[in-house]
């Protein structure tokens, strides 16, 4: 099973309203990214939380991190038609002295104009 | 526009096929990462490299190869292709070596394998 499993799947919401996706993972980690990627196209990085943190801001963006839920969510305010992409959660999961981050499947957002 | 480049951007080949990934990292950035994205899979983890040494593995099948030269590009080397090898490759590259290091993902390569 993944490390890393976003909620929901799949979400469609209108123009201006908000949208929140969920990340589980099942390990400790150290650090939590969040990608967006459009269709067919290279992942693009959003946000960077440490285990320490518990929220943290960029722009539209917020996303939270609750270490004893192992959990994490990236919340989009005032969405627009061009936030639509899919979006993935990564964890950095420690193998032998090295860490890799490891994606989840993602969440396909599609905003309606 | 990330920085990494990939060539080539489509690739379409017979199984039982070789093929070479090519992939040049952002300046300044000595980790590259290859991954593979198929929609059944998902994006999976295959191969990191630091400064030229292989750092991390992922799921990489033995009939995959890669390496980083000495100025820091990358190759991927897909042997004895399958049906099933048909993905979307990326590659990816960050400063340093680690998941406290945001990565920055090149435009990947289509493979189809007819």
């Amino acid at each position: 099973s993944q490390q890393g499993e976003e909620d929901p799947q799949a979400l469609s919401i209108q123009e201006g309203e908000n949208a929140t996706m969920n990340c589980s993972y099942k390990t400790s980690i150290n650090n939590l990214q969040w990608y967006r990627q459009n269709s067919g196209r290279g992942l693009v990085h959003l946000i960077l939380i440490r285990s320490n943190e518990r929220e943290k801001h960029s722009g539209r963006l917020r996303v939270t991190l609750d270490t004893s839920k192992k959990s994490s969510s990236l919340l989009i305010t005032a969405s627009r038609a061009a936030d639509t992409a899919s979006y993935f959660c990564a964890t950095d999961v420690r193998g032998g002295s090295n860490y890799k981050l490891t994606f989840g499947k993602g969440t396909l957002l599609t905003v309606n104009p | 526009d990330s920085g990494v480049t990939q060539t080539p951007k489509h690739l379409i080949t017979a199984t039982g096929q070789r093929v070479t990934l090519r992939c040049s990292p952002r300046s300044g950035d000595l980790s590259v990462y290859w991954y593979q994205q198929s929609l059944d899979q998902g994006l999976q983890f295959l191969i990191q490299y630091y400064n030229g040494e292989e750092r991390a593995k992922g799921n990489i099948l033995e009939r995959f190869s890669a390496q980083q030269f000495p100025d820091l590009h990358s190759e991927l080397n897909l042997s004895s292709l399958e049906l099933g090898d048909s993905a979307l490759y990326f590659c990816a590259s960050s400063v340093g070596t680690g998941g406290s290091y945001e990565q920055y993902f090149g435009p990947g390569t289509r493979l189809t394998v007819t």
